[in-house]
């Protein structure tokens, strides 16, 4: 067990939906990220928050958005969904953030998007 | 940029023999390395990792990686494997200051058959 939650594990939603995607850092992390993994792209950086701020982007879409909250959960927001946003969505969390702290990344047990 | 290209998609290896993963980045500035093993229907975990100091890094289950820096190498090795190392394996890279970007390659699907 990692320490990290991701809920739901499994969501099977139509094209053109919205889901909202949740993470739960370890205790004490204030860098949470989050990754797609694909069949076909492997694992993708999509963006990552420290302490509520935003700090690193990746190959996030316009219609993907993310936050993180005050007590550090984050949540991943994924609109106008199509087909192709069917993946495995990964949240990670890390005990740093800032430069000179170098932290392993924890990954939760993702959460499968089936759009249909 | 920053790139992590793992050239094996695949790697079959029997029972009780030597395997090697391999992984090559690329980026203009130091980075720190990890490798990352994913059993199925669970996330990744860290099998082991790179900052600096001694180039050989030894990690979890028997693991071990050589850091090359002039060949921008970070290649996996175990002596032996087991059924159980039947696993896709992450290599990643994040920068030594700045950004806290980790980049992961493609992975690698180790099966390791009796």
């Amino acid at each position: 067990d990692s320490g990290v939650t991701q809920t739901p594990k499994h969501l099977i939603t139509a094209t053109g939906q919205r889901v909202t995607l949740r993470c739960s850092p370890r205790s004490g992390d204030l860098s949470v990220y989050w990754y797609q993994q694909s069949l076909d792209q492997g694992l993708q950086f999509l963006i990552q928050y420290y302490n509520g701020e935003e700090r690193a982007k990746g190959n996030i879409l316009e219609r993907f958005s993310a936050q993180q909250f005050p007590d550090l959960h984050s949540e991943l927001n994924l609109s106008s969904l199509e087909l192709g946003d069917s993946a495995l969505y990964f949240c990670a969390s890390s005990a740093s953030g800032l430069a000179g702290g170098v932290g392993e990344l924890f990954f939760g047990e993702g959460s499968r998007l089936t759009v249909l | 940029a920053q790139s992590v290209t793992q050239l094996d998609s695949q790697v079959p290896v029997f029972e009780e023999a030597p395997v090697e993963l391999r992984c090559n980045y690329s980026s203009s500035v130091s980075v720190y390395l990890f490798w990352y093993v994913q059993y199925p229907n669970q996330g990744l975990q860290l099998l082991l990792k790179y900052l600096s100091g001694s180039t050989l890094v030894k990690g979890i289950n028997g693991f071990e990686a050589e850091f090359n820096k002039s060949q921008t190498s970070f290649h996996l090795r175990k002596p032996s494997v087991h059924i159980s190392d039947t696993a896709e394996y992450f290599c990643a890279a994040r920068p030594s200051s700045g950004t806290y970007k980790y980049i992961f390659g493609t992975g690698t699907r180790l099966k390791v058959l009796a």
